[in-house]
């Protein structure tokens, strides 16, 4: 099976400006969660979604929103950038809790 | 903030030795589980010892878990080059999600 998939891979863009991130999961996964890396506060959770749902969202302000697709495709959104949202966004997708499936992640840089 | 702390943040040894890492967790746990991260890549699923279990395999891995003290190890046995890389503990947080710790950096150097 092919694995997780994220899209793009690097992004640049300047404060004020959104950005949209999309990601694959594993066919036959229909849970899909979103991670923000940064070097200061490590690997934080977004949010989860499950079947279309967001079942749980981390401790991230509004600016940070999500979706999912029929087809389990997940899409992420950060609207009106800042400096702070500059991060490694990985995507995971499972068939349960147990084992997540990271992809490669999208390198957010934000000017 | 993080769940689990991990020790040392950073490891150097020499290749074939053994590597040991340690996460403390802080709140109850079906399961604790472990991943690699090759240099701002991706994260690699290594393994996952459930709150039941002491102690597990997996090829050159052995993870042990302590819930009475909060705490798992994870032993890298003769270890390769292709083994540097981050690793982080994680822990199920509830509410479909993961509670990683910050990391241990290992360096095996040849």
């Amino acid at each position: 099976k092919a694995g997780v998939t994220q899209t793009p891979r690097y992004l640049i863009k300047t404060r004020g400006q959104q950005v949209t991130l999309s990601c694959s999961p594993i066919s036959g996964h229909r849970s899909v969660s979103w991670y923000q890396q940064t070097p200061g506060q490590g690997l934080q959770f977004l949010f989860e979604y499950f079947s279309e749902t967001q079942r749980n969202k981390g401790n991230f302000p509004g600016r940070f929103s999500g979706r999912q697709f029929s087809n389990s495709r997940s899409e992420m959104n950060v609207s009106t950038l800042e400096l702070g949202d500059s991060a490694l966004y990985l995507c995971a997708s499972s068939l349960s809790l147990d084992t997540q499936y990271f992809g490669p992640g999208t390198r957010l840089t934000v000017l | 903030s993080q769940q689990g702390e991990e020790d040392p943040q950073a490891l150097s040894i020499q290749e074939g030795e053994n590597a040991t890492m340690n996460c403390s967790y802080k709140t109850s746990i079906n399961n604790l589980q472990w991943y690699r991260q090759n240099s701002g890549r991706g994260l690699v699923h290594l393994i996952l010892i459930r709150s039941n279990e002491r102690e597990k395999h997996s090829g050159r891995l052995r993870v042990t878990l302590d819930t009475s003290k909060k705490s798992s190890s994870l032993l890298i046995t003769a270890s390769r080059a292709a083994d540097t890389a981050s690793y982080f503990c994680a822990t199920d947080g509830g509410a479909q999600k993961l509670v990683f710790g910050q990391g241990t950096r290992l360096t095996i150097n040849p």
